[in-house]
């Protein structure tokens, strides 16, 4: 059962447009739910993380938007650099520390 | 301070063999977690030690197992190796078992032939 759906699987942005990522989550035990980037050769990086009592946080050029009613919750990144170019996992944690990660959006941003 | 250290790097095994990888936490850093990253299935989680205990385990096959020593340094074993084992297996650790910050190694890449 896939718990964390992801979506677009694939995206291409030009330099300085914006990529936004969207993810939904059926556990409603999940109590954090962090976003990890990976280039490749690398493992992930966690990159920014949000709880489900807060709507929206902001680090930099990268926000989470997040909707508990609805489940779901989204990345934002704010003038896309060619070095941003990677795949970007969203992820849920309920118990311990057991994440169940979405299926990863490559994303290419084009100079 | 040092990232968490993943050895081999790469590991070619044959059908029906077995093989152990190894991961060095952060220094400090008690639990250690293990994913399973495949084109396929994605990061699927193997299990998580802390003070040498596993604390959760995924849904994978008895063939999966693991261990953590007293300086917190953990091992995955897998047994019996089928074509379908083939895949990055990735380490991650955090300061403990309730701290959400994992830091993931860059890997064991892992083919069986």
């Amino acid at each position: 059962q896939q718990q964390v759906k992801q979506s677009p699987q694939s995206l291409i942005v030009q330099k300085g447009g914006i990529s936004i990522i969207n993810c939904a989550y059926e556990n409603t035990a999940f109590d954090y739910f962090p976003w990890y980037q990976q280039f490749p050769g690398k493992g992930p990086a966690l990159l920014i993380a949000i709880r489900p009592d807060v709507s929206e946080k902001k680090e930099g050029r990268f926000t989470i938007s997040f909707n508990k009613s609805a489940k779901q919750f989204s990345l934002h990144i704010m003038d896309s650099q060619p070095g941003d170019s990677a795949t970007y996992f969203c992820a849920g944690k309920a118990a311990g520390n057991k994440l169940t990660f979405g299926g990863g959006t490559r994303v290419l941003v084009k100079p | 301070k040092a990232g968490v250290t993943q050895t081999p790097r790469y590991l070619i095994k044959t059908r029906g063999q077995q093989v152990t990888l190894s991961c060095s936490p952060i220094s400090g850093h008690r639990s250690v977690s293990w994913y399973q990253q495949t084109p396929g299935q994605g990061l699927q989680f193997l299990f998580e030690y802390f003070s040498e205990t596993q604390r959760n385990k995924g849904n994978f096959p008895g063939r999966f197992s693991g261990r953590q020593f007293s300086n917190s340094r953990s091992e995955m074993n897998v047994s019996t190796l089928e074509l379908g084992d083939s895949a990055l297996y990735l380490c991650a650790s955090s300061l403990d078992s309730v701290n959400e910050k994992l830091f993931f190694g860059s890997g064991t890449q892992l083919s069986v032939l």
